[in-house]
């Protein structure tokens, strides 16, 4: 079985300040790791994701994430927050090896308020 | 590219009668596609999956007498709530997926409301 932690329900920043919301996950074998942006009312949008390869991933709006295999973890980053930022963000992820259903499993969610 | 749309995006209807919800990818052909619900403030919990052609597959808990899908073409999903019921007022969410280690484009959601 796979699964998702996003410990923090919240998280508050200062605008212009880095921002870090943290992920960590399980799965039977290797995975594949999303993060998703939420606003209020309104689907999931894509923000960047680790297949393989370079373990810093870098995606859209300025946001980038590290995937850590020895502490399973895949956390977002931000040098700079913006008080466009503030949303909801689920990190995702999908064992390589569930090539039949291949569906996500989502973390619980963290909302981001960034303060001007 | 790689958008995805839900039609309607909110929809109130009384209890009993049936709903159904389209889900559509725009630009690219999906050979498979989510459902998904989400209550508020919490995280989206995965209803089914199907595959163009195919049965839906469903999650353990949903009930596929009640929550119908159809995956008719590579563009078009669809979830029909039948006799729904307050509780099963919710945001529905679909995402499609052109396969792969692809990444799920979602649609905007689905506010539905049962009185």
């Amino acid at each position: 079985a796979q699964s998702v932690a996003q410990p923090e329900d919240q998280v508050n920043v200062a605008e212009g300040n880095p921002l870090t919301v943290k992920c960590t996950y399980s799965v039977s074998g290797n995975p594949y790791l999303f993060w998703y942006v939420q606003y209020p009312n309104r689907g999931l949008q894509f923000l960047l994701k680790y297949i393989t390869g370079d373990n810093l991933v870098k995606g859209s709006y300025g946001f980038e994430a590290e995937f850590n295999k020895s502490q399973t973890s895949f956390h977002l980053k931000k040098p700079s927050a913006l008080v466009s930022d503030s949303a909801l963000y689920f990190c995702a992820v999908r064992d390589i090896m569930d090539t039949g259903r291949r569906a996500l499993t989502f973390g619980s969610g963290t909302r981001l308020q960034v303060q001007p | 590219g790689a958008v995805v749309s839900q039609h309607p995006s909110r929809v109130i209807c009384k209890s009993g009668t049936s709903v159904k919800i389209e889900c559509r990818s725009l630009d690219f052909q999906a050979t498979t596609m989510f459902w998904y619900r989400q209550f508020p403030k919490q995280s989206l919990m995965l209803m089914a999956t199907s595959n163009e052609g195919s049965k839906a597959t469903y999650e353990q808990g949903v009930e596929k007498d009640k929550f119908l899908i159809n995956h008719a073409s590579l563009t078009l999903s669809t979830l029909t709530v039948t006799s729904a019921h307050p509780e099963d007022s919710s945001f529905y969410i679909c995402s499609a997926s052109s396969g792969g280690a692809g990444e799920q484009f979602f649609g905007p959601g689905t506010r539905l409301t049962v009185l």
